[in-house]
């Protein structure tokens, strides 16, 4: 089955400054891959995904970008603000319904 | 329009109980899921279900049983509670198999003793 593993556990940034969060998977039959941000106490909530027919997609401060060849995808955050500081997830599948999760990122963003 | 609505909240449970988490949700999804989230593990597909009706295992099903009668409703059942089921729960649902978002409950901390 899928397997995916997320890098760094923890990430501290100054606010204004960019934040990376690294993803590797093991099926090469997954086509679909989300990124969740869970803040303190609350439900996780999707905010961006992407599709293996496209490389990179970017909404506004938030991109993610995909490697299919080398099985990993990376969500960058530019301009982080306190706002940004949560636990992100990513995860793949070929179901949305069977998503499997990362172990997840607590990012903080100092101000 | 509620969404995924899921109860209860917070329950504790002594080892050896019973109990059913419940889950619904009023966006007439045919997909629903239900993970655990554990500190450091991230979240980890326990049961799924494609329609009513059609139930299947996920990472970590053991200890867990779920059905589905309805579309509307997925509960999930603890048989015999042990305290490494100490978790909080989250039932989800998606519209599309493979091009739905995942809709999240608010969450179930469920502590056993």
């Amino acid at each position: 089955g899928e397997n995916v593993e997320q890098h760094p556990s923890t990430l501290s940034v100054q606010e204004g400054d960019s934040a990376v969060i690294k993803c590797t998977y093991s099926d090469s039959a997954s086509n679909y891959f989300p990124w969740y941000k869970q803040e303190l106490g609350k439900r996780p909530q999707l905010i961006i995904d992407i599709r293996s027919n496209v490389g990179e997609k970017k909404d506004q401060r938030i991109a993610v970008t995909l490697n299919k060849t080398a099985k990993h995808f990376s969500l960058h955050i530019t301009e982080t603000q306190p706002e940004d500081s949560a636990v992100y997830f990513c995860a793949a599948s070929r179901w949305t319904n069977k998503l499997i999760f990362g172990t997840g990122t607590l990012l903080a963003v100092q101000p | 329009n509620a969404g995924v609505t899921q109860t209860p909240k917070f329950q504790v449970l002594k080892t050896g109980q019973s109990m059913t988490l419940q889950c619904a949700q009023d966006m007439n999804h045919e997909y629903m899921s239900w993970y655990r989230q554990d500190p450091g593990m991230g979240l980890r597909l326990i049961h799924y279900s494609v329609g009513a009706g059609i139930t299947d295992q996920g990472e970590v099903p053991n200890g867990y049983n779920v059905s589905r009668s309805t579309t509307e409703d997925f509960p999930l059942r603890l048989l015999s509670a042990a305290p490494s089921q100490t978790s909080v729960y989250f039932c989800a649902s998606s519209s599309d198999r493979s091009n739905g978002e995942l809709f999240f409950g608010e969450g179930s901390r469920l502590t056993v003793l």
